[in-house]
């Protein structure tokens, strides 16, 4: 059974500080994946995207990809409390195929002023 | 305002109830989903249209029937649920179903409750 697995939280962070969020997938054939940010009570909403190991930024976010390692990060600097909120990874299996979306439990995710 | 629209937002149904759950997309897009959001437990895919084709039924019980009549309109209709059919559905629209990385819009959801 595909999985994708996420630490369920909370993480507590100052702040201010970077807020780490990681996700671990099984299918070693994973191509696309994508961290959706969902207020309590609210709808997820996409952050970013990524399906080459590596970095990319976009702001204060910024996506880690180890292909190798099976993992994908998230990471949130100079964290607001706005920030706060569950973070959903999705593996898609194949060229953002959204059909094929394999979905985390979620990280809560508490930013303390 | 996300571009997805979902009706009605809370929803309590006796089992022997029938009821629908409306969506509407003003995005211009070509594909929707039906996903449930269950605690403790990661979205499912319930339900895919593209260009108004069913491409996706994830054994969802036949309790559950969509329908899309066109590309920017989707509809669950329910009929003796169950109790542990109780979630939060939730709508979703994209431009297409793959290809390159797609972004998923979700409407806000109807929280359903079965009694």
């Amino acid at each position: 059974q595909k999985e994708v697995e996420q630490n369920s939280g909370p993480l507590s962070v100052p702040e201010g500080a970077i807020a780490s969020l990681n996700c671990t997938y099984s299918d070693r054939g994973s191509q696309s994946f994508f961290w959706y940010r969902q207020y309590s009570g609210k709808s997820p909403e996409l952050i970013m995207f990524i399906y080459s190991n590596g970095d990319k930024e976009d702001g204060r976010f910024t996506a880690q990809l180890n292909k190798a390692s099976q993992y994908v990060s998230l990471l949130i600097r100079d964290s607001q409390p706005s920030d706060s909120a569950t973070y959903l990874c999705a593996v898609s299996p194949n060229a953002g195929n959204n059909r094929k979306l394999i979905w985390g439990l979620g990280t809560s995710l508490a930013v303390n002023p | 305002e996300t571009g997805v629209t979902q009706t009605p937002r809370h929803l309590v149904m006796g089992m022997t109830n029938k009821k629908s759950l409306k969506c509407e997309q003003h995005l211009g897009h070509n594909a929707m989903y039906w996903y449930k959001q269950s605690a403790k437990k990661p979205l499912e895919l319930m339900f895919v249209y593209n260009f108004k084709e069913q491409t996706e039924n994830n054994s969802v019980p036949s309790r559950f029937s969509p329908e899309c009549p066109n590309s920017s309109h989707l509809f669950l209709h329910l009929h003796t649920l169950q109790p542990e059919d109780s979630a939060l559905y939730l709508c979703a629209s994209s431009r297409s179903t793959g290809g390159t990385p797609e972004k998923l819009f979700f409407g806000s959801g109807t929280q359903l409750s079965v009694l």
